[in-house]
């Protein structure tokens, strides 16, 4: 059981560019979400999905994507990557019987 | 609208000694609350939540916490800090009556224990 699991761990992107930011888990979880972290700023909700086929915008939506196709994978799409884009993203997932969010170890993203 | 407080960027104390961060919450009706914990380089790790029922909350690591309904604080204590406590912290809550998506998380404390 591996949890939530994200890939990669690091990049550095050039503006402009493209990528995507893999969140699988295997818990069998209808909830997932992607947060980025900046500096002092705590967690701040990109998108969420209550289930395959479902997705939502969170508090800052705007130059992502997601799509939800099966319930183990909930990937992060950046279409024209900005410095403000800068920052950590966590992607979590969470039961339904219960509120424990359980998070993935992160990606480091650099945009320059 | 819902928020969380933490106060205080950083918290500073002696191994052995009692340690506490703090966290106040606004939120509509009763709150589901929690903590998180963020060592170096890793994802947050749940630590402990109130729900329902007893004030005083135990959880991961010897850690708890103490709802105050008046105060609308849910702080984090540990009678005995130990230096791999050291850490980033986090304070998150939800209002009963949200869905699922909608949990709101603190900024952070760091929690720096000295040997």
């Amino acid at each position: 059981n591996a949890g939530v699991t994200q890939t990669p761990k690091f990049r550095i992107l050039k503006i402009g560019q493209s990528m995507t930011l893999q969140c699988t888990q295997d818990m069998n979880h209808n909830y997932m979400y992607w947060y980025r972290q900046d500096p002092g700023m705590g967690l701040k909700l990109i998108y969420y999905s209550v289930g395959a086929g479902i997705t939502d915008k969170g508090e800052v939506p705007n130059g992502y994507n997601v799509s939800r196709s099966t319930t183990e994978d909930f990937p992060l799409r950046l279409e024209l990557a900005a410095p403000s884009q800068t920052s950590v993203y966590f992607c979590a997932s969470k039961g339904g019987t219960t509120d424990t969010q359980y998070f993935g170890p992160g990606t480091r993203l650099t945009v320059l | 609208a819902q928020s969380v407080a933490q106060p205080e960027d950083q918290v500073n104390v002696a191994e052995g000694n009692p340690l506490t961060v703090k966290c106040t919450y606004s939120v509509s009706g009763n709150p589901y609350l929690f903590w998180y914990v963020q060592y170096p380089n890793r994802g947050l790790q749940f630590l402990l939540k109130y729900i329902t029922g007893d004030n005083l909350v135990k959880g991961s690591y010897g850690f708890e916490a103490e709802f105050n309904k008046s105060q609308t604080s849910f702080h984090l204590k540990k009678p005995s800090a130990l230096v791999s406590d050291s850490a980033l912290y986090f304070c998150a809550v939800r209002g009963v009556n949200t869905g699922g998506f909608k949990t709101i998380f603190g900024a952070g404390t760091r929690l720096f224990v000295k040997a």
